[in-house]
């Protein structure tokens, strides 16, 4: 079993349109995370749930809203979609610890947008 | 985040050991140094982390000095599949939630 998943894996789509991807992870973590690598394969953390709770929101556009129905899930609306909002966008997941806590990421979703 | 510094690129040759460097003088008493790897087109992976003690896994070695401003990870025998870019990470932690940030990394080639 996948330990993160992400769907979908692809997403080519026009300027404008409204777009989600989903992550699933299946290890009893507590806290999952959205990163976004750009073409020049910096990644950038976006946000952060802990147990469906919001904890990090870094500076990113309003028309993008992450949704945690449960500590399980973390999904990724983004509205009016821009040239610049193409990228590879990670899950991740981890148990909070102090002394151990591992990142585990999904396979990426890459957004196209055209 | 404690500022990690680290090569841009490495080369090393298949069957011998990769020693990949980071700088982290800023690092405090009780942060971790966590060492993670992207293979192209992956997700990241973990590697290994440690505090202040030498640490082996089944991947890897972590050699971090006394004075905890560097460390070193060591892949003891580098195959084609551990071509990637590694990143050497000191989460921030506030309000006992870390924040992981990636920097640039060192590009690993290993070479046949």
């Amino acid at each position: 079993d996948t330990a993160v998943s992400q769907t979908p894996k692809y997403l080519v789509t026009q300027m404008g349109n409204d777009k989600s991807i989903k992550c699933e992870q299946n290890l009893g973590h507590d806290t999952m995370y959205w990163y976004k690598q750009d073409s020049k394969k910096f990644l950038k953390i976006m946000f952060s749930y802990n147990n469906k709770e919001l904890i990090i929101n870094e500076t990113v556009p309003n028309r993008f809203s992450p949704k945690s129905p449960d500590k399980a899930h973390l999904n990724l609306h983004i509205n009016s979609l821009e040239l610049g909002d193409s990228a590879v966008y990670f899950c991740a997941s981890s148990q909070r610890t102090v002394s151990n806590e591992k990142l585990f990421f999904g396979s990426g979703t890459q957004l196209s947008v055209l | 985040d404690a500022k990690t510094t680290q090569p841009t690129s490495m080369d090393c040759a298949e069957g011998r050991a990769a020693n990949l460097p980071c700088n982290h003088s800023t690092i405090s008493g009780n942060e971790y140094v966590y060492w993670y790897r992207q293979i192209h087109s992956q997700g990241p992976q973990y590697i290994i982390h440690g505090l202040k003690n030498n640490e082996t896994n089944e991947m890897a070695s972590l050699i971090i000095t006394e004075d905890r401003k560097s460390s070193t990870l060591i892949l003891p025998h580098a195959t084609l599949r551990d071509t990637a870019v590694y990143y050497c990470i000191v989460p921030k932690r506030s309000g006992g939630y870390q924040k992981v940030t990636f920097g640039t990394g060192t590009k690993l080639q290993v070479i046949p």
